[in-house]
C-alpha cells in the first residue's frame, strides 16, 4: 500500500471548518484513499473514503486532487467532539489475504472552544 | 450500522498469567478479523490477521504462541496473550471486515486496555 504523509497536528476554532490534508504521490491506479479517526482511548472510526470523484457522507467530504497525489478531508463545522487524531490511508479495495489497513502516524487535530 | 464489541474493556493480571480479549461483530458477518495493539501517544500497529477456520496470519516480529488468535466463528475472535509480561502491557484493539457491505470497510471495536503487574 501506498505511504501517506499527514502534519503532525493542527488547530481548529469550534464552528469552523477544519482541512485535513494528505500526500500520497505514489498512490496506484487501484488503491483508495480512507479516512479514519481516533479519539483518546477508543477504537479508529470509519469517515469516508473515495477513490478520484470527491465525496460526502453526514460526517465530512472528501478532496481527491485530479492527478490523486494528494487529497483533504474537510469537517465542515467542527465541534470538540471532533478532537482526534485522523488517519489517512491508501489501500487496495478487494478482498485479499493481503488487504488491510495500515496505519501512519495521522494528525492530531484539537478543536478548539 | 457495523457494530464491533470487545471484551473486556480493562484488564489488570499479574505477571506470568494469561488473559483473553474477546471481538465480536453484533450485526454483521466477519470472514476476516484484524488485531492490532496501540502503546501510549503511538500508532495502531498491526499484529495479526484472522480468517475464519484458518490459522491467524502474524505481522513480523509478533511471536504467534505468545499471542493465540482463535477464529471460530463469523462473529467471534479472541486473543489470548499467554504468559504475560509488563511489557505486554497496551491498548489492544480488533478490528472486522463487513461483508455485507462489501467486505471493503473495516470496522474497529472500542479497545481493550491491558495492565500487567
Amino acid at each position: 500500500d501506498a505511504k501517506t504523509t499527514q502534519p503532525t497536528s493542527m488547530d481548529c476554532a469550534e464552528g469552523r471548518a477544519a482541512n485535513l490534508p494528505c500526500n500520497h504521490s505514489t498512490i496506484s491506479g487501484n488503491e483508495y484513499v480512507y479516512w479514519y479517526r481516533q479519539i483518546h482511548s477508543q477504537g479508529p472510526q470509519y469517515i469516508i473514503h473515495g477513490l478520484k470523484n470527491n465525496e460526502t457522507n453526514e460526517m465530512a467530504s472528501l478532496i481527491i486532487t485530479e492527478d490523486r497525489k494528494s487529497s483533504t478531508l474537510i469537517l465542515p463545522h467542527a465541534t470538540l467532539r471532533d478532537t482526534a487524531v485522523y488517519y489517512c490511508i491508501v489501500r487496495v479495495r478487494e478482498e485479499t489475504s493481503g488487504s488491510r489497513l495500515t496505519f501512519g502516524e495521522g494528525t492530531q487535530l484539537t478543536v478548539n472552544p | 450500522g457495523a457494530v464491533v464489541s470487545q471484551h473486556p474493556s480493562r484488564v489488570i493480571c499479574k505477571s506470568g498469567t494469561s488473559v483473553k480479549i474477546e471481538c465480536r461483530s453484533l450485526d454483521f458477518q466477519a470472514t476476516t478479523m484484524f488485531w492490532y495493539r496501540q502503546f501510549p501517544k503511538k500508532s495502531l500497529m498491526l499484529m495479526a490477521t484472522s480468517n475464519e477456520g484458518s490459522k491467524a496470519t502474524y505481522e513480523q516480529g509478533v511471536e504467534k504462541d505468545k499471542f493465540l488468535i482463535n477464529h471460530a466463528s463469523l462473529t467471534l475472535s479472541t486473543l489470548t496473550v499467554t504468559s504475560a509480561h509488563p511489557e505486554d502491557s497496551s491498548f489492544y484493539i480488533c478490528s472486522a471486515r463487513n461483508l455485507r457491505q462489501g467486505a471493503y470497510e473495516q470496522y474497529f471495536g472500542p479497545g481493550t486496555r491491558l495492565t500487567v503487574t
